[in-house]
């Protein structure tokens, strides 16, 4: 089936860094879309990016489709920023998306 | 505008019973589907609609398990009987058109406790 991994699984940063993480896709980019789930539980859309580049204020994201990966940039992170972020793909079937483990992202003060 | 609404937020109930969870869909969207996130198995889809219409749930784990949407805004998971291994939270989600071309739009979902 269609595998979907995150890099790294676990990301330790100090308040005002910046954070780069990746997404590999076994399958053609269909319908990519990044997530943040915060330590609530409540998952958030950040993006929704099957190609090209978007930005949303320190937040941003590149989906090379040719080569099947997804980049979440985090600029200037703040404690905020902590919890999971997913990305997920189109798994074949309608509708049907297909969620990578995460990256637990901490954020230190 | 509201987003995603689900009911009750938390469950607690016991092995053998009936458990029902609610979701309303953001207006205007027209497909709905429903998540299950655990540990062990991170999110996994259970069931999909369109238009009211059932379209993929080859998710749901097995006959306990139902759904039904009768009405664009309404939709409701079925766990019958209800078993430890059930628990976990249930997420609905919500999007305009086939596979989401613009995003899914979660609830914040119900955790479900089966002791």
């Amino acid at each position: 089936g269609i595998q979907v991994e995150q890099s790294p699984p676990d990301l330790i940063l100090q308040e005002g860094a910046n954070s780069t993480l990746r997404c590999n896709f076994s399958d053609s980019v269909n319908n990519l879309q990044w997530f943040h789930q915060n330590p609530w539980g409540q998952l958030i859309n950040l993006f929704y990016i099957p190609s090209g580049t978007k930005q949303n204020g320190r937040l941003s994201a590149t989906t090379v489709a040719t080569e099947r990966y997804s980049l979440l940039y985090i600029s200037s992170s703040q404690t905020t920023d902590s919890g999971v972020y997913f990305c997920s793909n189109y798994g074949g079937s309608q509708g049907n998306l297909i969620f990578g483990k995460g990256t637990k992202l901490s954020v230190k003060p | 505008d509201a987003g995603v609404i689900q009911s009750p937020r938390h469950e607690v109930t016991e092995m053998g019973q009936e458990v029902t969870l609610r979701c309303k869909p953001i207006s205007g969207h027209n497909s709905l589907f429903w998540y299950r996130q655990t540990m062990m198995r991170g999110l996994e889809l259970l069931i999909y609609f369109n238009n009211n219409v059932p379209i993929d749930d080859s998710g749901m784990p097995e006959d306990r398990f139902s759904a039904k949407m009768p009405n664009a805004s309404f939709s409701t998971l079925k766990i019958q009987p209800s078993e430890p291994r059930d628990s976990a939270v249930y997420f609905c989600a919500s999007s305009l058109g086939v596979a989401g071309k613009v995003g899914q739009y979660f609830g914040p979902g119900t955790r479900l406790t089966v002791t």
